[in-house]
Order: structure tokens, then sequence, then C-alpha cells
């Protein structure tokens, strides 16, 4: 199963556009990459997800790299409630049940 | 309604208790799971309910027994649990499409504490 690498954590400036990272370089051709946040102390909200083209809705936008190896979301106005840990995950394919997830990047936001 | 709701919010317990945790959803999902979550920690599936039938069970002690009484509802049974299961436990659900984009819906948890 593909696995997902994320930074620990990063910092951004409220009201600038927020690129988290994720690397899933053994992803299967057939795998979707998800992302999910976490606010503190509450369950995991999803986002967005994409499988090879790049996926824009109202929270945010992915943008997947050509090799499918990395990905970006992109928060593009981040506000203080937008701090929360990020997972990128790898959904198992055709398994419609189990997200792979990552260790996450806990995502803070400044005034 | 897009809402997973669970009971209790919070519950403390000892280890030769018996309790049970609560999950429901009105989406018409087909798929319901339960996760625990250990603090600073991503989610771990414990069990995947699909059209009420138990499909997977990713080798969850005994003392964690889940029951899918109809398509809306979810319980996790607990008993003679130890310390070490103190942790969030969350509940989720999803549209069965087969074909690997549905996503999860989760609810806020359940915080367990064993003493």
């Amino acid at each position: 199963d593909a696995k997902t690498t994320q930074p620990p954590s990063m910092d951004c400036a409220e009201g600038r556009a927020a690129n988290l990272p994720c690397n899933h370089s053994t992803i299967s051709g057939n795998e979707y990459v998800y992302w999910y946040r976490q606010i503190h102390s509450q369950g995991p909200q999803y986002i967005i997800h994409g499988l090879k083209n790049n996926e824009t809705n109202e929270m945010a936008s992915l943008i997947i790299t050509e090799d499918r190896k990395s990905s970006t979301l992109i928060l593009p106005h981040a506000t203080l409630r937008d701090t929360a840990v990020y997972y990128c995950i790898v959904r198992v394919v055709p398994s419609n049940y189990q997200l792979i997830w990552g260790a996450g990047t806990k995502l803070i936001i400044k005034p | 309604d897009t809402e997973v709701t669970q009971t209790p919010k919070h519950l403390v317990m000892g280890m030769t208790n018996k309790k049970s945790l609560k999950c429901e959803q009105h989406m018409g999902h087909r798929a319901m799971y339960w996760y625990k979550q250990k603090a600073k920690k991503p989610p771990e599936l414990m069990f995947v309910y699909s059209y009420e039938k138990l499909s997977i069970n990713e080798s969850v002690p005994s003392r964690f027994s889940p029951e899918c009484p109809n398509s809306s509802l979810l319980n996790l049974h607990l008993h003679a649990l130890q310390p070490e299961d103190s942790a969030l436990y969350l509940c989720a659900s999803s549209q069965d499409s087969g074909q690997g984009k549905s996503e999860q819906f989760f609810g806020p948890g359940t915080r367990l504490t064993v003493l």
C-alpha cells in the first residue's frame, strides 16, 4: 500500500495562501489522493480528492504532479479557523473502505 | 442532514465495566466505520460495516464488539477494557459506491478514559 510523507508542521499568515505538500512516491495508478483535516478535538473533515487531474472546490485546490508522486493542497486565503492537522491520504482501490493515513501536517495560521 | 452523531461525548469507565458507544447517520450511507485515535496520531481503522454486515475487522481485541442494528446505527460494545484503550473513538460513514471515490463523514468522537 502506498504511504504518504508530510512535513510535521507549517505556519502561514492569515489571508495568504497555505500550500501543504505531500509525497506519495509509491502510489499506484488507480489509487486516489484524499485530504482531510482535523480541527482540535473534532472529527476529521473531508476536504478534497483527486486521481490525476488538478481539482478545486469551495474549500481548496489539489495539485497533483504529472508523475503522481506528490501533491499540494492549497488553501487560497487562509483564516484562523483553518488552523488544524491536515492529513494526506491514499485510498486503497478497489477496496472502498481503507484510508492509508499519513502522520499529518499541523498548520498554524498566524494573525 | 449531513451529520454523523455520536454519544456520549465523554465516557469514563473502570476495567470491569460494560459500556456502549453509539453512532447514528441519516444520509443513507451503507458503509459505517469505527476508528480509534490516540493523541497526536492519525485515526486507526478498527471495523467496517457494509450493508449492515461486518466486512473488515482490523485484528481488534475481542473486548471491543461492534454491532450494526440497522443501516443508520452503529454501536461499539466495550467490556473489560485496559487503560491503554483510552482514546478518542470516531465513527464515520460513506456511500458504498465501490469505486473508491466516496468520502467518509466523521462524527465528533467519544473521548474514552479507562481507569
